[in-house]
């Protein structure tokens, strides 16, 4: 039972280079979403999808993009990598927030610098 | 506008003591509130939820309390145990975390 996966666990960028973080559900979760964590900080919303095809800007959206083509997957599209994106990034799924019997899974997390 | 607030960074209790966590919230009159603990190097894992109908929920060693009029909301661990030390985030329908607190349990 793999859960929630993330590509790559860690991850060195220059200044303006480009990449995509994968996240990969199998427990058919309708909801997913991108997080990332500063040092003493708490988890901050990127992005998130609340099925196929639909996906909506969290609290900090700028510089990432996300599509979701299928419900298994919810890759994180950083366009031109800057020292600001410097952080440790989580991906999540679940069934209905607040729905009974809820639990929203986490992956391990990507650690990514931007030098 | 910081939605959930958990305003101590730091909590240290002895084994098999009660460890009481707090957060507040703003801004909700109906709404879903989580629990997650944190090691170093991991996801956070969830831990509890309660909805904005309910006053409390348990599972196990670990209850939250929803206080709705001053709109604060608490985990409680009991007892806790060494493996509890890990840090603690409230959270909001899984769109705002609170800041975290580091909870130690000492043996």
């Amino acid at each position: 039972n793999a859960g929630v996966t993330q590509t790559p666990k860690f991850r060195i960028l220059k200044i303006g280079q480009s990449m995509t973080l994968q996240c990969t559900q199998d427990m058919n979760h309708n909801y997913m979403y991108w997080y990332r964590q500063d040092p003493g900080m708490g988890l901050k919303l990127i992005y998130y999808s609340v099925g196929a095809g639909i996906t909506d800007k969290g609290e900090v959206p700028n510089g990432y993009n996300v599509s979701r083509s299928t419900t298994e997957d919810f890759p994180l599209r950083l366009e031109l990598a800057a020292p600001s994106q410097t952080s440790v990034y989580f991906c999540a799924s679940s069934f209905i927030p607040g729905a009974r019997g809820n639990t929203i899974y986490f992956g391990e997390g990507s650690w990514l610098t931007v030098v | 506008d910081q939605q959930v607030k958990q305003n101590s960074p730091s909590l240290s209790v002895q084994e098999g003591r009660i460890s009481i966590l707090n957060c507040d919230y703003t801004n909700s009159m109906f709404d879903y509130f989580l629990w997650y603990k944190k090691y170093p190097a991991e996801g956070p894992t969830f831990l509890i939820s309660i909805s904005s109908i309910k006053d409390k929920n348990e599972d196990g060693r670990f209850t939250v309390f929803l206080n709705k009029s001053a709109k604060h909301l608490s985990l409680h661990i009991v007892p806790s145990q060494p493996g509890d030390s890990a840090v603690y985030f409230c959270d909001k329908r899984q769109l705002t975390f609170g800041s975290g607190t580091q909870l130690t349990v000492l043996p």
